[in-house]
């Protein structure tokens, strides 16, 4: 049974548009999120986190939000650009060891 | 480099072989992670290092998967008698103290295919 779920297999934007990709987990004990974005060939690269006690973090072009009552966040990039078409992860910090549990992934692809 | 370097990269071998996999963390940091992303699926976790504790082997799939850290540096992950269902991208993580809230640093990861 999935605890982080990526409901929406791939998104595609326009160049300079927002993209928003979702995720929604069922364990109301996760307390940190982190978004990973992945390239073809390569391992997951961080992106951005947010602690539960937050509901927004901003990073560049990069924002997500935490919505704990309805057990959902998303990751927004404004604008998006062509080099941002990549696989974006979620994932909730799950064990007392700092393990990950990551969400399937959502394809973005941004057109020019 | 300095980031989390895996080999081999790709990895084809044949069912029932044994197969070892090695992650070289990012210099100084003390928790280590081992994870698997099956076609289709997000990553999975395997096995958690930090520091000289016992590591947590909480999500090795079977007793044929094993790993070591030797040192509180370089880790194994070792597969024996594989089966095809064990093929996956083997995906190892760092981290600077190993607690919750650090962002764990992945290498590219080791494709290991079982013909």
């Amino acid at each position: 049974d999935q605890q982080v779920k990526q409901n929406s297999p791939s998104l595609s934007v326009q160049e300079g548009r927002i993209s928003i990709l979702n995720c929604d987990y069922t364990n109301s004990m996760f307390d940190y999120f982190l978004w990973y974005k992945k390239y073809p060939a390569e391992g997951p690269t961080f992106l951005i986190s947010i602690s539960s006690i937050k509901d927004k973090n901003e990073d560049g072009r990069f924002t997500v939000f935490l919505n704990k009552s309805a057990k959902h966040l998303s990751l927004h990039i404004v604008p998006s650009q062509p080099g941002d078409s990549a696989v974006y992860f979620c994932a909730a910090v799950g064990g007392s060891q700092g393990n990950l549990i990551f969400g399937k992934g959502t394809k973005l692809s941004v057109k020019p | 480099g300095a980031g989390v370097s895996q080999s081999p990269s790709n990895k084809v071998t044949e069912k029932g072989k044994d197969v070892e996999l090695r992650c070289d963390p990012i210099s100084g940091h003390t928790a280590l992670y081992w994870y698997r992303q099956s076609l289709g699926q997000g990553l999975e976790f395997l096995i958690y290092f930090q520091g000289n504790s016992a590591p947590d082997k909480s999500g090795l799939p079977s007793d044929r998967f094993s790993a070591e850290r030797t040192g509180g540096s370089v880790s194994t992950l070792t597969i024996q008698r594989t089966q095809q269902e064990d093929s996956a991208v083997y995906l190892c993580a760092s981290s600077s103290q190993g607690t919750r809230n650090q962002p764990q640093h992945f290498g590219d990861g080791t494709r290991l295919s079982i013909l």
